[in-house]
């Protein structure tokens, strides 16, 4: 069964450019995460969605970065435009009600 | 508002040396306290779990017990292998909060022969 699907794995961008990150659960999973991790911040949690709808998006920096679900099978984390701050490695997870979460291999942003 | 304290790294040990890295969190009532771990370029994976005072969580050879009184979820392994070598999460779930949880910055054990 395949686990969580991240695209893309590396991205390299200019400041100012749209960056979109994608991410496809588990199915049957209804929570999904989106976690930005940093050297200097560590793991934080940017967003989350239960059952496509967010639930908390307190996390999310500033209105450069918008995250959508339009369906279970598919999320997406966009960022316009983008910063060299922004540079991270994006992780998504899914997660049953209660369940442990499964995480994606990242996707690793460079804003130069 | 919820955190989570780990011990800083590079923790760096002997193969077959006994480990310990720290955590400490601060919750509102009872949270349920996972370890994961994060191999070089892959994302997390659970390790293990406690979801009450004094419940031991293990796998392979890993083990922590939740201790309430001391707000405590030590990561121990008796016998660390090149294997090993990773950066350890330590992360409660607060039970008002949804599914979220909330991670400790993470600390890196490089195990060396």
């Amino acid at each position: 069964d395949a686990g969580v699907i991240q695209s893309p794995r590396h991205e390299v961008t200019e400041m100012g450019q749209e960056v979109t990150l994608r991410c496809k659960p588990i199915s049957g999973h209804d929570y999904l995460f989106w976690y930005r991790q940093t050297m200097m911040r560590g793991l934080e949690l940017l967003i989350y969605f239960n059952n496509n709808v967010p639930i908390d998006d307190s996390g999310m920096p500033e209105d450069r970065f918008s995250a959508k679900m339009p369906n279970a099978s598919f999320s997406t984390l966009k960022i316009q435009p983008s910063e060299p701050r922004d540079s991270a490695v994006y992780f998504c997870a899914s997660s049953l009600i209660t369940g442990e979460l499964f995480f994606g291999e990242g996707s690793r942003l460079t804003v130069l | 508002g919820n955190s989570v304290t780990q011990m800083e790294g590079p923790v760096t040990l002997s193969e077959e040396a006994f480990l310990t890295i720290n955590c400490t969190y601060t919750a509102t009532g009872y949270p349920s306290l996972f370890w994961y771990v994060q191999y070089p370029g892959e994302g997390l994976q659970l390790l293990l779990k406690a979801t009450k005072a004094d419940d031991k969580g293990s796998n392979k050879g890993f083990e922590a017990t939740y201790r309430k009184e001391t707000t405590s979820f030590h990561l121990e392994k008796g016998s660390v292998q090149v294997s090993d070598s990773a950066v350890y999460f330590c992360a409660l779930r607060d039970p008002g909060g949804g599914n979220k949880l909330t991670f400790g910055t993470g600390t890196q054990l490089k195990v060396e022969l």
